[in-house]
């Protein structure tokens, strides 16, 4: 089954704490993309990568870092994670073509205290 | 900058019939692609309608279709015959041709009243 899967799921942690969210696709897509969900405000764009070790800046980059060693996994890196990063993430991947549909995880929801 | 904009939180309509969702966008780009997405309560983003800029025709998926203004930088969803399971948070997003970028707006609430 085509899917992309990410975890955890859910994440109570407290600030400072390093963590990461994994990611994973098996559809062998070049673009890889997290997002952050917040409400009133939509999907914010934080880091995509075009391809193995390509990544580029999205809209709200800062405080994370992401990396692309292998085409099917884009982990989303916490280094020292603040409340205001409490929120709701989405990985997402497409093939080429522009007008291909992202695919969606089923997002994880970080609660930093 | 390139922006995406929602102006309306919140829409109900009544079980078979129709309703129109507005979406506003600003680009200095020609070429892009629009999509509409669907997130019902289970959280799932899934994808309902994609239109590409070059094409004048406007895309449609069996209930649903797109008013595709270019030149006004709008792009309207309709959801005709509207069902209890069309009832989620619909959004609108941008993607600039070539790139990875994707810029969603704030999004809909479509409450479906029967």
């Amino acid at each position: 089954e085509a899917q992309v899967t990410q975890n955890p799921r859910y994440l109570i942690t407290v600030t400072g704490k390093k963590l990461t969210v994994t990611c994973s696709q098996n559809m062998n897509h070049e673009y890889m993309s997290w997002y952050r969900q917040d409400p009133g405000l939509g999907l914010r764009q934080i880091y995509y990568s075009m391809n193995v070790e390509v990544t580029d800046k999205g809209d709200v980059p800062e405080g994370y870092k992401v990396s692309r060693k292998e085409k099917r996994n884009f982990p989303l890196i916490l280094e020292s994670p603040s409340p205001n990063q409490t929120s709701l993430y989405f990985c997402a991947s497409r093939g080429l073509g522009g007008n291909q549909p992202q695919h969606f995880g089923d997002g994880t929801r970080l609660s930093i205290l | 900058a390139q922006t995406v904009t929602q102006s309306q939180p919140e829409m109900s309509v009544q079980e078979a019939e129709t309703v129109t969702l507005s979406c506003t966008y600003d680009t200095s780009e020609s070429d892009y692609y629009l999509f509409w997405y669907k997130q019902p309560p289970s959280r799932q983003m899934i994808l309902v309608i994609r239109q590409e800029a070059y094409k004048q025709q406007n895309a449609t998926e069996n209930r649903f279709s797109v008013n595709f203004q270019k030149a006004a930088k709008s792009f309207s969803l309709k959801i005709s015959d509207s069902q209890l399971g069309d009832a989620a948070m619909y959004f609108c997003a941008y993607s600039p041709r070539n790139t990875g970028k994707l810029i969603f707006g704030q999004g809909t609430t479509l409450q479906v009243k029967p």
